[in-house]
């Protein structure tokens, strides 16, 4: 079975720096997805990014963008400029290919100090 | 343009009464997904639906069961609740698996 694991509970960040956040996975597959998704206070479910596993180049969204390590499983996420409003958790999610089954990780906590 | 929409958002029980959660999404999606979401835990998989008239066990299915009633809709029923079923339940829904998934606004659900 896959695993997405976040082994970092809680971070914080000061306004206007950068932060990082971890994600592995466990799987024998070749070809899937993996997301991160914000949740703020408000409980919905956003999503920030996503990457191809097939797809070499790391993913870029504005202020946010990964490092995809696909031989070592590791799909981290860099906000970079972080805001008062980025605050949220944070959790990382991986899909295999055609399959309807996303499995989340336990989520990290991200405060951003002013 | 309203998404996936669900209905209550906040719910009370008593151990052992029944209850029905409803998703409806106006984005013309094939598949439709139920998932808990537990502290420290992440989101879990209840139930899915890969298309109308089909649904698939999750990695938490017991003491749920789900209903397709139609391609916009997709009900989570707890026929007995149980303390252990206090979570906050997202409905999502899909269409191409690399656009990831679309989530309601979450039902938080306390069982007494």
């Amino acid at each position: 079975a896959q695993t997405v694991t976040q082994s970092q509970p809680e971070m914080s960040v000061q306004e206007a720096e950068t932060v990082t956040l971890s994600c592995t996975y466990d799987t024998s597959e070749s070809d899937y997805y993996l997301f991160w998704y914000k949740q703020p206070p408000s409980r919905q479910m956003i999503l920030v990014i996503r990457q191809e596993a097939y797809k070499q180049q790391n993913a870029t969204e504005n202020r946010f963008s990964v490092n995809f390590q696909k031989a070592a499983k590791s799909f981290s996420l860099k906000i970079s400029d972080s805001q008062l409003g980025d605050a949220a958790m944070y959790f990382c999610a991986y899909r295999r290919r055609n399959n309807n089954d996303m499995r989340f990780g336990a989520g990290t906590r991200l405060t951003v100090k002013p | 343009n309203a998404g996936v929409t669900q209905t209550p958002k906040f719910q009370v029980l008593k151990t052992g009464q029944s209850m029905t959660l409803q998703c409806a999404q106006d984005m013309n999606h094939n598949s439709m997904y139920w998932y808990r979401q537990d502290p420290g835990m992440g989101l879990r998989l209840i139930y899915y639906s890969a298309s109308e008239g089909t649904t698939d066990k999750g990695e938490v299915p017991n003491g749920y069961n789900v209903s397709r009633l139609n391609k916009r809709e997709f009900s989570l029923r707890l026929e007995s609740a149980a303390p252990s079923q206090t979570s906050v339940y997202f409905c999502a829904s899909s269409e191409v698996h690399i656009m990831g998934l679309f989530f309601g606004s979450g039902t938080q659900l306390s069982v007494l």
